[in-house]
């Protein structure tokens, strides 16, 4: 079946420092990819999505980058702040269907 | 916009009793609902797809008669944990999904129902 995998389940970096999370998935046929914030005791927040037709996307503070060669999905959080510490899970979804895949999650902890 | 309504939030209750959990969908037309079911420090665990007017799809693993999955109308799924057990306490999410004219959209999702059986 598909797996998505995230490289490092914990992630700690200095406040105001860029963090980066990293997402490799093994569906060829993937063509949609979203990053979700969850925070201790509440659900997953969308934070930005992007298409397999694009290979990077920006947001406030956040850029997710493609690499469809690779299968690979990355997070950036520019200038990291307390605020920002959460469980980080990536997920990606065909284009037929409805279902998601979502990564292990990786505990980012920013150090103020 | 994209809010996800889920209730309650907390339930602690004697095992044998039936828990009844509440999603709904504040701002959009949701024909897809799902419930995942999460472990501590563990990643989402599928447990059902739900459309509007048909019967939940349950993943493997999952019973039916234990989980019971009601998506009435378009903005709202309920998921009744029938005669729940001290091995059913768990945090459940639920999500929905807006298919957008643009094609794929995200799972927006609840705040969570942590369920404690005594």
């Amino acid at each position: 079946g598909e797996s998505v995998g995230l490289h490092l389940p914990t992630l700690s970096v200095q406040e105001g420092d860029n963090s980066i999370i990293n997402c490799a998935y093994s569906n060829s046929a993937s063509d949609y990819f979203i990053w979700y914030k969850q925070e201790s005791g509440k659900g997953p927040q969308f934070i930005i999505d992007i298409r397999s037709n694009m290979d990077k996307r920006q947001g406030q503070r956040v850029t997710v980058l493609l690499n469809k060669t690779v299968k690979h999905l990355s997070l950036q959080i520019a200038a990291t702040q307390p605020g920002d510490s959460a469980v980080y899970f990536c997920a990606e979804t065909p284009n037929t269907g409805n279902q998601f895949y979502f990564g292990t999650g990786t505990s980012l902890t920013v150090i103020p | 916009g994209a809010v996800v309504s889920q209730h309650p939030s907390w339930v602690i209750c004697k095992s044998g009793t039936s828990v009844k959990i509440e999603c709904r969908s504040l701002d959009f037309q949701a024909t897809t609902m799902f419930w995942y079911r999460q472990f501590p420090k563990q990643s989402l665990m599928l447990m059902a797809t739900s459309n509007e007017g048909s019967k939940a799809t349950y993943e493997q693993g999952v019973e039916k008669d234990k989980f019971l999955i009601n998506h009435a109308s378009l903005t709202l799924s309920t998921l009744t944990v029938t005669s729940a057990h001290p091995e059913d306490s768990s945090f459940y999410i639920c999500s929905a999904r807006e298919w957008g004219a643009g094609g794929n959209q995200p799972q927006h999702f609840g705040d969570g129902t942590r369920l404690s059986i005594l």
